[in-house]
C-alpha cells in the first residue's frame, strides 16, 4: 500500500534553513509526483510545491525564492529545503501523492499524504 | 491565484441531519475540485475528486455536485464519526488553493 511519512527537526530558529525528508514506499518516484502542503496551527492548508515525475519542480510564487525540492528515487526519498525562516513558517508540513486522473477530464488532486511533521520556528 | 471561498465556516448538525457545504472558486475549474476531511492532529483525507467522484471506501453518505465556479459537499445523514474540518481544493490552475475550510460538529 501507498505510504508516505515525513521527518525533520520539529525545532529551526529565526533565518535559519529548514530540511524535511519525505520517505515513500508502495510507488514509485519516477512514476509519480510528489507535492508539499503546509498548515500554520488552527490555519488552512498552503500548497507549496511539487516535484513531478520527471524530476522538474513547480514552487508557490509566495516562497519561490526560498524553496527547493529535490528527491532520491533510490532511497524513495523526497526533500524539501527552505531558508530564511520566520516564524510565520511555523506550521505542520505535509507531503502528498499528486494524482493526475484522465478519466472524462482531466484532474489533479491529493490521495494519499503523510501524517505530518510539526515544524515550530523560534530562537 | 484562483481563489476559493468556502462557506460556511462553522456547522453544527444532529444526528442523521443532512448538510452542505459550499465551495465558488473566483475563476470556472472545469470540476477539477476535490474535498477532504481532516481530523483533530491528523492529515486530511479525499472524500471526493472531480467534483462528484466518490474515493474508494469514502461511505456513500458523502456526495459532491457542480461545475464552473460553484460546487457542493453534501452528507446525508450526519453521523459521530463525520466530525471534523472539511477543505475543498482546486486542482485546475497552479498554484493549486483550498478553502478555509469548514468546522462541522455534532449538535
Amino acid at each position: 500500500q501507498v505510504q508516505l511519512k515525513e521527518s525533520g527537526p520539529g525545532l529551526v530558529q529565526p533565518s535559519q534553513t529548514l530540511s524535511l525528508t519525505c520517505s515513500v514506499s508502495g510507488l514509485s518516484l519516477t512514476s509519480n509526483s510528489v507535492s508539499w502542503i503546509r498548515q500554520p496551527p488552527g490555519k488552512g492548508l498552503e500548497w507549496m510545491g511539487v516535484i513531478w515525475n520527471n524530476g522538474g519542480t513547480d514552487y508557490n510564487s509566495p516562497i519561490k525564492s526560498r524553496l527547493s525540492i529535490s528527491r532520491d528515487t533510490s532511497k524513495s526519498q523526497i526533500f524539501l529545503k527552505m531558508n530564511s525562516l520566520q516564524t510565520e513558517d511555523t506550521a505542520m508540513y505535509f507531503c502528498a501523492r499528486n494524482y493526475y486522473s484522465s478519466y472524462m477530464g482531466s484532474y489533479w488532486y491529493f490521495d494519499f499524504w503523510g501524517p505530518g511533521t510539526m515544524v515550530t520556528v523560534s530562537s | 491565484d484562483i481563489q476559493m471561498t468556502q462557506s460556511p465556516a462553522s456547522l453544527s448538525a444532529s444526528l442523521g441531519e443532512t448538510i452542505s457545504i459550499e465551495c465558488r472558486a473566483s475563476e470556472d475549474i472545469y470540476s477539477n475540485l476535490a474535498w477532504y476531511q481532516q481530523k483533530s492532529g491528523k492529515s486530511p483525507q479525499l472524500l471526493i475528486y472531480a467534483a462528484n467522484r466518490l474515493q474508494d471506501g469514502v461511505p456513500s453518505r458523502f456526495s459532491g455536485s457542480g461545475s464552473g465556479t460553484q460546487y457542493s459537499l453534501r452528507i446525508s445523514g450526519m453521523q459521530p464519526e463525520d466530525e471534523g474540518d472539511y477543505f475543498c481544493l482546486q486542482g485546475s490552475k497552479f498554484p493549486y488553493t483550498f478553502g478555509a475550510g469548514t468546522k462541522l460538529e455534532l449538535k
